[in-house]
């Protein structure tokens, strides 16, 4: 069965204190694998999408990278506005449907 | 361009009243996608449309749901005799399909069920 794992289910850092969200996945016929952001109360919104292992994508303070069995988010010298829930996901099938992962809260204090 | 819009925002329902939300893809896509996301969760995957024809359902969905999107623009979920375990956020997503893999949610629809 399809299974996408995250950890950890909740992380507080400081503000500027790097860390890594991970997550891990068995989906049989992937077809990318997903990092969305979601605020409370907002649908989740697009950040990157990787597909082959060894690919790394970068965003302002984020960077993705991939292997074949996990997918890890790096977030460096994370600021307030940082804080949310991210969501990894594996897309799959005709359609590309996503499975997703059940989130790592962020929050990032002062 | 405006985004994936949802309404409504909010729903309280009786058990056992009908329900329906709408959906309003980016107007160039045509993919729809409806999830349904409980709290602490990811969100579950319930079904899709490309253009006007769905194409594929989840057994997560139950008969008393029903989704439409006539002529391949805005679409409809409509929820039959509602129950207290269909309290969830609804989200809709839409993509451009073809190669284009990246889905944008809208803001989705809370349905609360009493």
């Amino acid at each position: 069965e399809d299974q996408v794992t995250q950890s950890p289910e909740a992380l507080r850092l400081q503000e500027g204190e790097s860390s890594s969200l991970n997550c891990s996945y068995t989906v049989s016929g992937l077809r990318g694998l997903f990092w969305y952001r979601q605020d409370p109360g907002k649908g989740p919104e697009f950040l990157f999408t990787l597909y082959s292992a060894g690919e790394e994508k970068e965003k302002e303070r984020l960077k993705a990278t991939l292997t074949k069995k996990e997918s890890f988010l790096h977030i460096t010298a994370p600021k307030p506005e940082d804080s949310a829930t991210y969501l990894c996901a594996c897309g799959w099938g005709g359609g590309n449907k996503l499975t997703f992962g059940t989130g790592t809260q962020l929050k990032v204090e002062l | 361009d405006t985004g994936v819009s949802q309404n409504p925002r909010h729903k309280i329902t009786k058990r056992g009243q009908n329900v329906t939300f709408r959906c309003d893809p980016i107007s160039e896509h045509n993919r729809l996608y409806w999830y349904r996301q409980t709290l602490g969760q990811g969100p579950e995957f319930l079904t899709y449309f490309q253009n006007e024809a769905q194409l594929e359902k989840s057994r997560l969905l139950s008969d008393r749901f029903s989704a439409e999107r006539p002529k391949g623009s805005f679409s409809t979920l409509e929820i039959q005799r509602t129950e207290q375990g269909d309290s969830a956020m609804y989200l809709c997503a839409s993509s451009f399909g073809q190669g284009e893999e990246k889905l944008f949610f809208g803001s989705g629809t809370q349905l609360s069920v009493l």
